[in-house]
């Protein structure tokens, strides 16, 4: 079944305690992107790569760190969390990266709460 | 950058009611999306319309891309439809995506 899998599914933690968010999609998609969703900000784009070893910032890069070593997999790092990165992270992917007429396909989010 | 803007912002339904969503963007596109986020947070692809008119079930979509807005069309509405609908473009030249604020229905018994 194509899919894009996020873990983990939830994650309480505290403030400056390094974490990792994992993306893997098995669709061999080249671009892959992450989100965050907060209540009346909507889904805002914080990184995104358009194959192996390329990446670039979204709007809201500030606190977080990507890498693409592999092209399924798109880690999202968060260094030193802090409460203000609380929210829904989505991760998604789609076929092609420079004909971007293409769809997104979305992972079930994680919801990540920094205490 | 280009802005999008989805309007109503809220909606109300009884059961079986019909309704229209919209989202305008400022700027020409060729990639929008419209997504059903369900209570659980999920988000769930419902069309890939960056132009012309689909049909999938109750659901419609239609983007006049001339125009710069795109309607979302519920039919026979179910309360398994409440969540929130969200559009989302890309543009030519670009890699980023921009997500309208989306519109929030509730479909009521």
């Amino acid at each position: 079944e194509a899919q894009v899998t996020q873990n983990p599914r939830y994650l309480i933690t505290v403030t400056g305690k390094k974490l990792t968010v994992t993306c893997s999609q098995n669709m061999n998609h080249e671009y892959m992107s992450w989100y965050r969703q907060d209540p009346g900000l909507g889904l805002r784009q914080i990184y995104y790569s358009m194959n192996v070893e390329v990446t670039d910032k979204g709007d809201v890069p500030e606190g977080y760190k990507v890498s693409r070593k592999e092209k399924r997999n798109f880690p999202l790092i968060l260094e030193s969390p802090s409460p203000n990165q609380t929210s829904l992270y989505f991760c998604a992917s789609r076929d092609r990266a420079v004909y971007s007429n293409q769809p997104q396909h979305f992972g079930d989010g994680t919801r990540l709460s920094i205490l | 950058g280009i802005q999008v803007e989805q309007s109503p912002p809220d909606l109300i339904l009884q059961e079986g009611a019909n309704s229209t969503l919209r989202c305008n963007f400022s700027d020409s596109v060729n990639n929008l999306q419209w997504f059903h986020q369900n209570p659980w947070g999920q988000l769930i692809n419902l069309f890939y319309i960056p132009s012309g008119t689909k049909q999938n079930g109750r659901l419609s979509a239609t983007t006049v891309a001339t125009e710069r807005y795109s309607l979302l069309y519920i039919s026979s509405s179910q309360t398994t439809d409440s969540g929130v609908y969200f559009c989302a473009v890309s543009t030519s030249g670009t890699y980023k995506y921009i997500f309208g604020t989306g519109t929030r229905l509730k479909v009521l018994a």
